[in-house]
């Protein structure tokens, strides 16, 4: 199942902060965020993994609570950079899930100056 | 450092003809390999995944298929495209249960 996304879309200042949350149905793993700008490909964020175990850029955070299968990004002190569509991929916890994610349907996030 | 390739970057061709998108990973061996399709304005679906050479998992069921001739070749292909085969394609490589990279990703419109 897909994980669900929220806020749909976000709508910011320069310097204002802002959470996406994704909630995933299944056990999972591992939840991994990407920020994709118009036309171009996914760029790797995050990886949060079952246990703690956490992977990224130094200027995004985020967080994962294994027994709720939610996750959290936040963007702090947003510069115009941030803009673009922001996706969870979920991987769950079954063999059968191994290395595969499945992607939320994305939250666009604008940054004004 | 690690790169991936796809070809071609836009492609444009008529209902029923076939179809060959190319993707290429350096700088890693045995990695994870992906296809991804994404509709205009809509989220990434899995297509296919594989392991390793010559072993393919198909995600969705439809007239597209996929092959790995070489470690870090990925080829999607189809005998008859559909005017619902259109859209934005992504190869992804990831070293095992990691992050995964993408390529530049392939526009395909069908008409």
């Amino acid at each position: 199942q897909q994980p669900v996304q929220s806020p749909q879309a976000v709508i910011l200042r320069e310097g204002e902060d802002a959470v996406i949350n994704c909630s995933s149905s299944k056990a999972l793993y591992s939840v991994h965020w990407y920020r994709q700008k118009h036309g171009e490909a996914p760029v790797f964020l995050m990886i949060l993994l079952k246990g703690g175990e956490q992977k990224g850029h130094d200027k995004i955070s985020a967080s994962f609570n294994e027994k709720k299968q939610q996750s959290s990004l936040y963007l702090t002190a947003s510069q115009l950079s941030y803009s673009g569509t922001y996706f969870c991929g979920t991987e769950g916890a079954g063999g059968t899930s191994y290395g595969k994610l499945t992607f939320g349907q994305g939250t666009i996030l604008t940054v004004h100056p | 450092s690690q790169t991936i390739h796809q070809w071609p970057a836009t492609l444009v061709q008529p209902v029923g003809s076939p179809l060959s998108l190319e993707c290429t990973v350096e700088g890693t061996s045995n990695p994870n390999l992906y296809w991804y399709r994404q509709a205009a304005g809509r989220g990434l679906q899995l297509l296919f995944y594989s392991v390793g050479i010559g072993q393919i998992s198909s995600e969705v069921p439809q007239n597209l298929s996929a092959s790995r001739p070489q470690d870090r070749q990925f080829i999607l292909s189809s005998k008859k495209l559909l005017l619902s085969d259109s859209g934005f394609y992504l190869c992804a490589w990831a070293g095992g249960r990691s992050e995964q990279f993408f390529g530049p990703g392939t526009r395909l419109t069908v008409l």
